[in-house]
């Protein structure tokens, strides 16, 4: 089984700092990775789908950037806010037929 | 705003029952899928389907059932649940690529005591 990890595992940090996470992958043909933010009691929410080496994708404070040769995608925050606070999941498509895997996520929690 | 309910949200039930979750999404969307996520564990995937009378078993063995019978309609049964069952089941949808995002259900928190 295809393994996605995640990191850190968990992330305090206060309103205004700036963060970043990092999701791992094997190194090998894949079609898409998608980020995703799960808030407390809500459904998860799509942030990106990127598909490309080099992609890099911005809404608002948030953007990520995707590197498939070396099997890496960070996603940043800037200037952290507490609506910021959630779970941020990452998962692969390795094939056409849209199956994800899913790493275990990075759980931020942002202060005021 | 997404278009995908899953009823109930929290159910706690006996060891025994046959259970069966609800999930409907209004998108028009061909593939559907369940994901089931125990504490402190990763989203894993428990059955797909690609459309009307199309399903298949994910990565994680289940000893759930699916159906789809309805393009809009992905309902999970277990017909003896047990307290090993005792988890978050996730639906989600999405078109027909690969790179399309999945649109999340709220997920039903599932006790079997």
């Amino acid at each position: 089984i295809l393994n996605v990890e995640q990191s850190p595992q968990s992330l305090h940090v206060q309103e205004g700092d700036s963060t970043n996470f990092t999701c791992s992958f094997p190194s090998s043909n894949f079609y898409a990775l998608h980020w995703y933010r799960w808030e407390t009691a809500k459904s998860p929410e799509a942030l990106f789908v990127m598909t490309l080496n080099g992609d890099e994708k911005k809404k608002g404070r948030i953007s990520a950037t995707l590197n498939t040769k070396e099997g890496y995608s960070y996603l940043y925050i800037k200037g952290s806010q507490p609506e910021d606070s959630a779970t941020y999941l990452c998962a692969l498509n390795y094939n056409q037929g849209g199956k994800l895997i899913f790493g275990q996520g990075t759980e931020l929690s942002v202060k005021p | 705003e997404a278009d995908i309910y899953q009823t109930p949200r929290y159910l706690v039930i006996g060891t025994g029952k046959k259970i069966t979750l609800e999930c409907s999404q209004t998108m028009g969307h061909d593939k559907m899928y369940w994901y089931q996520q125990d504490p402190g564990m990763e989203l894993h995937l428990i059955h797909y389907s690609y459309g009307v009378n199309s399903t298949e078993k994910g990565d994680l063995s289940s000893e759930s059932t699916v159906s789809r019978i309805r393009t809009e309609h992905f309902p999970l049964t277990l017909e003896s649940a047990r307290p090993s069952h005792t988890s978050q089941y996730l639906c989600a949808s999405s078109r027909d690529r690969a790179n399309y995002e999945q649109y999340f259900g709220p997920g039903t928190r599932l006790t079997v005591t």
